[in-house]
C-alpha cells in the first residue's frame, strides 16, 4: 500500500469526543489528504497539505481540523465528534505537482470510525 | 467546483463478458482521470489513469478512454474474471481530485 499506514484501524467513540485519526507514510511524498468515504457519496476530500505547516480546506471540512509537523504525518482531528462523522478516513499522498506525473495519489487502507 | 458523474452503480456480468462503466466531468480544466479498484475493507487502488493529452489507453485487460469535446470518459475491462468483482470508481482533477460515487461490478462464474 505504498508504505502507508493508518491508525487507528477501527474507533468507536460517543457523541462529543474529540478524535485524532492519524496518517503515516515513508515514501517522503509533499502532498497529503484526508478523505471520507460514506455510501452513495463515493470519496470527498475534507483536507490536504502540500507542505510542513501547509494545509487547505476540501469540500466537506467543518468539524474537522488537520496538521501536519513532520512531512511524514498528516493528523486528522475531530473536535467535537457528532454521529454524522461516522464514515470510513481515508488518507492519500501523491507526490509532486501535477503534471509529469506527480498527479497520482495513492491510498491508505482506511479508518472506520463510529460515533455513538 | 468538479462534479463527476458515474453509471451505472451497479453492474453484472458473466465471466469472459466485457464491462464498460462510464463518467462525465464538468470542469474543462480537469486534466487527469484516474481509475481505481476498491474491495472490500481494503483502500482504493489505482488500476489506470489517463491525461488529457491522451484519448485512449490500454493496460492488458483494461482500457480508458476519454472524450475532452463531450467531457467523459470510460473504462473497459475485457474478459471479466471473478478478481474483477469490486466497487471502482472514476476520478477527474489535477492537484485535487474529485470521484463518481462507484460502481459495484459482480462478475459472474
Amino acid at each position: 500500500d505504498a508504505g502507508i499506514t493508518q491508525s487507528p484501524r477501527h474507533k468507536v467513540t460517543e457523541t462529543g469526543t474529540p478524535v485524532t485519526l492519524r496518517c503515516h507514510q515513508t515514501e517522503n511524498h509533499r502532498y497529503m489528504y484526508w478523505y471520507r468515504q460514506d455510501p452513495g457519496h463515493g470519496l470527498r476530500l475534507i483536507h490536504y497539505s502540500y507542505g510542513v505547516k501547509d494545509t487547505d480546506k476540501g469540500e466537506v471540512s467543518d468539524g474537522y481540523s488537520v496538521s501536519r509537523s513532520k512531512t511524514e504525518d498528516f493528523l486528522l482531528t475531530l473536535e467535537s465528534a457528532t454521529s454524522s462523522q461516522t464514515s470510513v478516513y481515508f488518507c492519500a499522498i501523491r507526490p509532486g505537482l501535477a503534471g509529469g506525473g506527480q498527479e497520482t495519489q495513492y491510498f491508505g487502507p482506511g479508518t472506520r470510525l463510529l460515533v455513538l | 467546483g468538479e462534479n463527476v458523474e458515474q453509471h451505472p452503480s451497479t453492474l453484472s456480468v458473466q465471466e469472459g463478458d466485457s464491462a464498460v462503466i462510464k463518467c462525465t466531468y464538468s470542469d474543462s480544466a480537469s486534466n487527469y482521470f484516474p481509475w481505481y479498484k476498491q474491495e472490500l475493507g481494503k483502500g482504493p487502488q489505482l488500476i489506470i489513469d489517463i491525461r488529457s493529452n491522451v484519448g485512449e489507453k490500454k493496460d492488458q485487460r483494461i482500457a480508458v478512454t476519454l472524450n475532452k469535446t463531450a467531457k467523459h470518459f470510460s473504462l473497459h475491462i475485457t474478459e471479466t474474471q471473478p478478481e474483477d468483482s469490486a466497487v471502482y470508481f472514476c476520478a477527474a482533477g489535477a492537484n485535487n481530485l474529485f470521484f463518481g460515487t462507484g460502481t459495484r461490478l459482480t462478475v459472474i462464474p
